[in-house]
């Protein structure tokens, strides 16, 4: 398994600001994933973050505004830039923990609200 | 693209009863089939993974089986509690290298007392 930790856990931002979220795992992980859930909504994938290279985006979901950075195995953060309400969600990093099962451990999550 | 349906979308049911939870899936070409749990305002906690080659698996009071053929997952509850009581969500682990997920919408499980 895997222990997953987010900062910051909650945060309410104005909109046309920007927000680094930090996702931090307890051993080196090769795959670790961003997810978006909002309000009332199930689990939208927003992008793979690769080490040592560019993340890789899902559909509807673009770098500039999704900015990832992953410098290591066990840490990436996700940037929410030049928010709007509509970026009001819960953001979830998942990593695949082990070999051969790929089951997924996710993080707490980050609630965002964007007034 | 991988569609997943969860029904019911909500369910409340008295302490005691068994239930069960229900996954549909479009893609049959599927790696993997994880259930978890969230509890309101919460991550995710994962409760049982279920290999493509397997046709079910059991963890203490719950038991998930899968039927990758018909594109169907079921989640079997035993003598519910009202700590049972969060959204129960599906995934489908999708074949290919990036191993996403992609999640059904959930079932909000209430337990009564």
């Amino acid at each position: 398994s895997a222990v997953i930790s987010q900062k910051p856990s909650r945060d309410i931002c104005q909109r046309g600001t920007s927000l680094t979220i930090q996702c931090q795992v307890d051993s080196q992980v090769t795959m670790m994933f961003w997810y978006r859930q909002q309000p009332g909504q199930s689990l939208t994938l927003i992008a793979t973050a690769n080490q040592g290279s560019e993340a890789t985006y899902e559909s509807g979901f673009v770098i500039d505004k999704f900015p990832i950075s992953r410098p290591n195995l066990t840490f990436s953060t996700l940037t929410v830039s030049n928010m709007s309400p509509e970026d009001s969600s819960i953001y979830l990093c998942s990593v695949v923990a082990g070999t051969g099962s790929y089951e997924q451990y996710f993080g707490p999550g980050t609630r965002l609200t964007v007034t | 693209k991988q569609e997943v349906t969860q029904i019911p979308a909500a369910l409340s049911v008295p302490e005691g009863e068994n239930l069960v939870l229900n996954c549909s899936f479009t893609d049959s070409a599927i790696y993997n089939l994880q259930w978890f749990r969230q509890d309101p305002g919460k991550g995710l906690t994962s409760l049982l993974l279920i290999q493509s080659s397997q046709r079910e698996q059991t963890s203490g009071r719950l038991n998930a089986s899968l039927d990758k053929s018909s594109g169907r997952s079921t989640l079997y509850i035993a003598a519910s509690q009202p700590g049972d009581s969060a959204t129960y969500l599906c995934a489908v682990g999708n074949s290919g290298s990036a191993r996403q997920l992609t999640f059904g919408s959930g079932t909000q499980l209430t337990v009564l007392p």
